[in-house]
């Protein structure tokens, strides 16, 4: 089945960086940009940005400019998310996300990761 | 920056119809989506592009667009659909914004 699988929970220092993963099944890879999603606990869902795993492209919300780079490995059907700098404002839940649309891109994420935790703490 | 506005909470006895709405500039030229999310669960999308519904969302989930304001409808509210629920859309500029959220209980 369609199914995208994130690596596991993360704790780090801050300062420090963290590469988290997402792996697609079920569907052709490249057909499908993936876009990241946080949440802090008890806040609400931040978009961070986009990767078309087709060509690599990216766009990354401006609050995470200069900190946040999407990366994918085609053979391995995976994307990657490397944050750097991590602050205790990075503690959230971290998931994957999937549009709908073949070959296009939108807002309508129809599949999801299980979500990965980064800790950020000293 | 741009943000979407959304009442904090929304409360419903089963069977009445809940409104949820999402107040934002860029509304009026760019698709609405919206998410419901249950404590400890990745979000499901259940409107996108203003009053559309994915396979698998009940029809008592409608969605509605005008001007600078989305709006979810839960016509006929469930106790499984008490959880907080997220408008989403684009800016002028392209990028993603979710909505403030609101807590949606029924009882």
């Amino acid at each position: 089945q369609v199914q995208l699988v994130q690596s596991g929970a993360e704790v780090k220092n801050p300062g420090a960086s963290v590469k988290v993963s997402c792996k697609a099944s079920g569907y052709t890879f490249t057909a499908y940009y993936i876009h990241w999603v946080r949440q802090a606990p008890g806040q609400g869902l931040e978009w961070m940005g986009w990767i078309n795993p087709n060509s690599g492209g990216t766009d990354y919300a401006q609050k995470f400019q200069g900190r946040v780079t999407m990366t994918r490995d085609t053979s391995l059907s995976t994307v990657y998310m490397e944050l750097s700098r991590l602050t205790s404002d990075d503690t959230a839940m971290y998931y994957c996300a999937r549009p709908l649309n073949y070959g296009g891109n939108s807002g309508a994420f129809d599949i999801w990761g299980q979500g990965t935790m980064v800790t950020v703490s000293s | 920056s741009y943000e979407l506005t959304q009442p904090p909470s929304v409360s419903v006895s089963p069977g009445q119809t809940a409104r949820i709405t999402c107040s934002g500039d860029a509304l009026s030229k760019k698709y609405a989506y919206w998410y419901q999310q249950k404590s400890g669960q990745a979000p499901v999308l259940v409107i996108y592009e203003d009053n559309k519904r994915p396979s698998g969302i009940p029809e008592r989930f409608s969605g509605s667009s005008s001007g600078t304001m989305a709006t979810l409808t839960i016509s006929g509210a469930q106790v499984e659909d008490e959880g907080d629920y997220y408008c989403y859309s684009t800016d002028s500029s392209g990028d993603y914004v979710f909505g403030t959220g609101t807590k949606v209980t029924v009882l």
